[in-house]
């Protein structure tokens, strides 16, 4: 079972930061924390990911609190292709085997 | 580049039939996955390689085999194709564990 817990659906309006949340409360020490997303029925795409420190991309940032117990994945100005289920997933530097759960749905509205 | 290419797109099978599903990239990449995905659910990984020659199994293996011999290419072969087996499959590559994983198109397949 995957080792995150996601809210079902979110929206967010057009030009405005998308915040989602993750909570990976049982985390250890070495797992990272990893973002994909799916838009439609397109294969996932990698968005970002990290240990401890918050990480930012040209895509997204990621900030993880200080206890590692939960995530927020920020898009900072969002747009209609961004509408997506976007997973989050904890999984260990030695881990090949990625826990996909059921993703947040977030749809973006004009 | 093409990046993980997947073939076919589509398949309708009868139970029971058996069929391959054709994984390549051009990456270079020394690892290769395959999941599937049910309707309004995750992936599950069925099968991954770390190397050419080499694979083992993820979550969900029962029913699928498949095999490496080269660095490109990643089959992944249903014996007996049943109704539980209807899904789409995703294969996916990555230069090594940590990175970010590519991924293909799918193959939408359905066993009648």
């Amino acid at each position: 079972d995957a080792k995150t817990t996601q809210p079902p659906s979110m929206d967010c309006a057009e030009g405005r930061a998308a915040n989602l949340p993750c909570n990976h409360s049982t985390i250890s020490g070495n797992e990272y924390v990893y973002w994909y997303r799916q838009i439609h029925s397109q294969g996932p795409q990698y968005i970002i990911h990290g240990l401890k420190n918050n990480e930012t991309n040209e895509m997204a940032s990621l900030i993880i609190t200080e206890d590692r117990k939960s995530s927020t994945l920020i898009l900072p100005h969002a747009t209609l292709r961004d509408t997506a289920v976007y997973y989050c997933i904890v999984r260990g530097y030695n881990n090949n085997d990625m826990r996909f759960g059921a993703g947040t749905r977030l749809t973006v509205k004009p | 580049n093409a990046g993980v290419t997947q073939t076919p797109k589509f398949r309708i099978l009868k139970i029971g039939q058996s069929m391959t599903l054709q994984c390549a990239q051009d990456m270079n990449h020394n690892y290769m996955y395959w999941y599937r995905q049910d309707p309004g659910m995750g992936l599950k990984l069925i099968y991954y390689s770390v190397g050419a020659g080499i694979t083992d199994k993820g979550e969900v293996p029962n029913g699928y085999n498949v095999s490496r011999s080269t660095t490109e290419d990643f089959p992944l072969r249903l014996e007996l194709a049943a109704p539980s087996q209807t899904s789409v499959y995703f294969c996916a590559s990555s230069r090594d564990r940590a990175n970010e994983q590519f991924f293909g198109p799918g193959t939408r397949l359905t066993v009648l």
